[in-house]
């Protein structure tokens, strides 16, 4: 079936930093791939997705390149901020229909 | 505002107590959904519905039961929770499958349920 591997985290920055939380993927056909914030206390948010291969998801700073060759959808931003505090989930959505599998999450805590 | 309810958003109950959480959208979706999410396993789905009457068993749907008697609403009962139940619950809406945007899912608050 259809599975989603996070990088462990967690993982602590400095202010201003560059941020990859590594994200591969297992899936049949030509899934769509997203990743999820969630910040303190609060619902998951969409952050940005990707549907085919070779798109780039990008938000708020934030990119991820859809790279099927390598199964992966890694998150990068090339300076973070204490704001970007947050649980950053990589998901990805299979062909048949709208259900969505989760990665187990990686704690991201920025240091001002 | 568009959005996802859920009601309520901290119980604290006893084994085998029947506890019922509610889950409400306002956005016309048709697809609905519950997930779950512990410590180290990321969120995992319970139950969803693709529309009003049609529900289906996510990947851990023991010891629960949804219902979807109306678009709007995707209610999660317990009918006699355990301890293992203790968890943080998300409900998460839609469009569906035969819009454009079917993929963007929309989540609520969560509720954190603690099962003594």
């Amino acid at each position: 079936g259809d599975s989603v591997t996070q990088m462990e985290g967690p993982v602590t920055l400095s202010e201003e930093a560059f941020l990859t939380i590594n994200c591969t993927y297992t899936a049949t056909g030509y899934p769509s791939l997203f990743w999820y914030v969630q910040y303190p206390g609060e619902g998951l948010q969409l952050l940005l997705k990707a549907t085919k291969a070779d798109d780039k998801g990008s938000n708020k700073g934030f990119e991820a390149t859809y790279r099927k060759e390598t199964t992966s959808f890694h998150l990068e931003k090339g300076s973070v901020q204490v704001s970007d505090s947050a649980v950053y989930f990589c998901a990805l959505q299979g062909t048949s229909g709208s259900r969505l599998t989760f990665g187990e999450g990686t704690q991201l805590t920025v240091n001002p | 505002e568009a959005q996802v309810t859920q009601n309520p958003r901290y119980l604290i109950t006893v084994t085998g107590k029947k506890l019922t959480v509610t889950c409400s959208q306002n956005m016309n979706h048709e697809y609905m959904s519950w997930y779950r999410q512990d410590p180290g396993l990321g969120l995992r789905q319970i139950y969803y519905s693709m529309n009003v009457e049609v529900t289906d068993k996510g990947d851990v749907p023991e010891g629960y039961k949804v219902s979807r008697k109306e678009k709007r609403n995707f209610p999660l009962i317990l009918e006699s929770p355990s301890p293992n139940q203790t968890s943080l619950y998300f409900c998460a809406s839609s469009p569906g499958l035969a819009t454009s945007s079917y993929n963007e899912q929309f989540f609520g608050p969560g509720t954190r349920l603690t099962v003594l």
